[in-house]
């Protein structure tokens, strides 16, 4: 079974400054990706970044990143030069290894970006 | 183009009656899944649908639930005889097979409010 765990229920952030979002993981599979979901206020889930087990380099879109460190079993989210929208929940995710691409999810760290 | 689609966006139903939760995938989408967010929690996984594969049921939490998806297409999230726990919202979401990731996309949400 896979489990993710998001240590952080809330965090602040200035404007302008980068911020990281912790997130590890525990799977017994050698193959898996992992995924980060922004939910605002609205409700909706939008997808940001992923990194697959295999990956050697770390996930880049815009400006999100993700810190993965394999041996460790983390895949923090890194997202620089905040800006006011980016306060909503973030939630980290790992798919299983397989033809199952069934995500387990944690519990989410609720971001607030200050003016 | 569309996204994922969900109906309805609300609904309001007496304990012990039973409800249908609607999901359109988007178009090509082979792979379709439910899952349930409660308050203040991330997301549960209920059931996965993939091609004409018999769907992954694992995360369905009583035989009060049940799924269909007709036409390899939309997709019907039934609960009979609600009871008060099943108050969450329920998302579904949509992805390629076959994609380079896995990515899935998601919908708006029905939020589920027995009384």
């Amino acid at each position: 079974a896979q489990k993710i765990t998001q240590t952080q229920p809330g965090m602040f952030v200035q404007e302008k400054e980068a911020v990281t979002l912790d997130c590890t993981y525990d799977t017994s599979d050698q193959s898996y990706g992992l995924f980060w979901y922004k939910q605002p206020s609205s409700g909706e889930m939008i997808f940001l970044i992923y990194q697959g087990s295999y990956d050697e380099q770390n996930a880049t879109e815009g400006r999100y990143s993700l810190n993965f460190q394999k041996a460790r079993k983390s895949a923090n989210l890194v997202i620089s030069a905040s800006q006011l929208g980016d306060s909503a929940m973030y939630f980290c995710a790992i798919e299983s290894g397989g033809s199952n691409y069934k995500l387990t999810f944690g519990k989410g760290t609720l971001l607030t970006v200050n003016p | 183009g569309a996204g994922v689609s969900q109906s309805p966006s609300n609904k309001v139903t007496e304990k012990g009656k039973d409800v249908e939760l609607r999901c359109d995938p988007i178009s090509g989408h082979t792979a379709l899944y439910w899952y349930r967010q409660s308050l203040g929690q991330g997301l549960e996984f209920l059931i996965y649908f993939q091609g004409n594969s018999a769907p992954d049921k694992s995360g369905l939490p009583s035989d009060r639930f049940s799924a269909e998806r007709t036409g390899g297409s939309v997709s019907t999230l039934t609960i009979q005889r609600t009871q008060q726990e099943d108050s969450a919202v329920y998302l579904c979401a949509s992805s390629y097979s076959w994609g380079e990731q896995g990515e899935q996309y998601f919908g708006p949400g029905t939020r589920l409010t027995v009384t």
